[in-house]
């Protein structure tokens, strides 16, 4: 089956402006995860949506981060105002039902570059 | 606070030599444990886990780990490696809500 979907792949931005990233994670699957994958830095989690819970807004950096999961399944990642210090591969993940002993299902990344 | 340390950030080997990557954590409460690895290119791909049971878990393509709760580690092992297996390698722990990734460790096998 389909496997844990991202777009766009590649995003070139300017600094200041905003961007969104989304993600289509495996059918039937009710937990999301974003991550962020800096050079060096490992995974950097930022935001984790379980069914129709509170999401856990953690691991977000700074208030110019934000996500939303609409109807339980696609989520946006939305950075405003974007930094160089942004520049990151952005990791979507999922699972089945969120439990702390279910592996993870990544898509491939949509890698931002702020120029 | 929890934590996921990996060793190494770069491991070269030449091919059919034995590997180890190392990973330890810390955590004041059970955790369950697993390695994701990332080829060029490709996302994250589970290689193997451990959840409970015995200490040895092994993946499909020779690797294994030993889960050892004394010294708080959860290294990874192939003792020959291939071409094939360069890529990076991502401990990883998880409890509570989420998952918590090492570094990383670039691993780059040689002819």
């Amino acid at each position: 089956g389909a496997g844990v979907s991202q777009s766009p792949s590649n995003k070139v931005t300017e600094k200041g402006k905003d961007v969104e990233l989304r993600c289509d994670p495996i059918s039937g699957h009710t937990a999301l995860y974003w991550y962020r994958q800096s050079l060096g830095q490992g995974l950097e989690f930022l935001i984790y949506f379980q069914g129709n819970s509170a999401p856990d807004k953690s691991g977000l950096p700074s208030d110019r981060f934000s996500a939303e999961r609409t109807g339980g399944s696609v989520s946006t990642l939305t950075i405003q105002r974007t930094q160089q210090e942004d520049s990151a591969v952005y990791l979507c993940a999922s699972s089945p039902d969120g439990e702390v002993n279910s592996p993870l299902h990544f898509g491939n990344g949509t890698r931002l570059t702020v120029t | 606070a929890q934590s996921v340390t990996q060793l190494d950030s770069q491991v070269p080997v030449f091919e059919e030599a034995p590997v180890e990557l190392r990973c330890n954590y810390s955590s004041s409460v059970s955790v369950y444990l697993f390695w994701y690895v990332q080829y060029p290119n490709q996302g994250l791909q589970l290689l193997l886990k451990y959840l409970s049971g015995s200490t040895l878990v092994e993946s499909i393509n020779g690797f294994e780990a030993e889960f050892n709760k004394s010294q708080t580690s959860f290294h990874l092992r192939k003792p020959s490696v291939h071409i094939s297996d360069t890529a990076e390698y991502f401990c990883a722990v998880s409890f509570i809500s989420h998952m918590r990734f090492g570094a990383g460790t670039r691993l780059t096998v040689k002819p």
